[in-house]
C-alpha cells in the first residue's frame, strides 16, 4: 500500500521568496511520485513526476522536486514565488497494481498563499 | 493540446435521483479513472477501467456506482441513488498506459445533492 503525507495544510510565502512544500511517502514498492497543482475552480494539472530516472526532477512553472529515498521525501521547491503560484498543491504516489493501472494516492494538499 | 473533457461542469440533483457524469478521455489513452474530492478534503480514487472492465475499485465504489464506456469516446460514472454525502467534485482522468505514464485530469464535475 502507498500513502503520502503533506506537512502543512497552508503555507504562506512572500512574493520572490523560496517556496517549499513538503511531502513524505510510504510505499512497499519503488514509488512513482507526482506533484499536481489545482487552481481555483479548475482540475488537476501535473507539475512534475519522479519515475526513477533522476532524483532531481524539474517541472513546469519553475518548480522542481528532489526524491530522497533515505528520507522518503519528495519536497517541492521553487526559488522565487510568483503571485500566480497561489493554488492548492497535491503530492501523489502510484505503484504497481494487479492490472498495471496506476491509481494515484493523493495527499491532503497544501494551499499556497503568496503575500505581495 | 489534447485534453480530458467532462460534462456537465456542475450538476444539482435531489437525493435519491440517478446521475450520470460524462467524460471524454484523450483519444489514444487506454486507462480511465474516476476520482472524487469532497469539499476541503483530499482527492480520492474511485475506480480504474481498462479493456472494457473495471481493473480496480476503492471501498467508496459500492453498488450504487457503476462505470461504462458506451462507445469509443465516452466514459461515464453513474450514481444510482444519490445521497447527500455524494456531493463532491468528480474528476475523470485518462492515461496512455502503465506505470509512470502521466494521468491527465479533466476539469471536474461538481455534484451537489440536495
Amino acid at each position: 500500500a502507498q500513502s503520502v503525507t503533506q506537512l502543512g495544510s497552508h503555507v504562506s510565502v512572500s512574493e520572490g521568496a523560496l517556496v517549499l512544500l513538503r511531502c513524505n511517502y510510504s510505499s512497499s514498492v519503488p514509488p512513482y511520485l507526482f506533484w499536481y497543482v489545482q487552481y481555483p475552480n479548475q482540475g488537476l494539472q501535473l507539475l512534475l513526476k519522479y519515475t526513477s530516472a533522476a532524483t532531481l526532477v524539474k517541472g513546469i512553472n519553475g518548480f522542481e522536486a528532489e526524491f530522497k529515498k533515505s528520507e522518503t521525501s519528495f519536497h517541492l521547491t521553487k526559488p522565487s514565488a510568483h503571485m500566480s503560484d497561489a493554488a492548492e498543491y497535491f503530492c501523489a504516489v502510484s505503484g504497481t497494481t494487479n492490472f498495471g493501472n496506476e491509481k494515484l494516492t493523493f495527499g491532503t494538499g497544501t494551499r499556497l498563499t503568496i503575500i505581495p | 493540446e489534447p485534453e480530458v473533457t467532462q460534462t456537465p461542469s456542475h450538476q444539482v440533483t435531489q437525493m435519491g435521483q440517478e446521475v450520470i457524469l460524462r467524460c471524454v478521455p484523450i483519444s489514444n489513452h487506454l486507462y480511465f479513472y474516476w476520482y472524487r474530492q469532497i469539499l476541503g478534503q483530499k482527492v480520492e480514487f474511485l475506480v480504474s477501467f481498462y479493456n472494457n472492465e473495471i481493473s480496480e475499485k476503492s471501498e467508496i465504489f459500492d453498488d450504487q456506482f457503476s462505470v461504462e464506456r458506451p462507445d469509443g469516446s465516452n466514459f461515464t460514472l453513474k450514481i444510482r441513488s444519490t445521497k447527500l454525502e455524494d456531493s463532491a467534485m468528480y474528476f475523470c482522468a485518462s492515461s496512455e498506459g502503465r506505470m509512470n505514464t502521466e494521468a491527465f485530469f479533466g476539469q471536474g464535475t461538481r455534484l451537489t445533492v440536495v
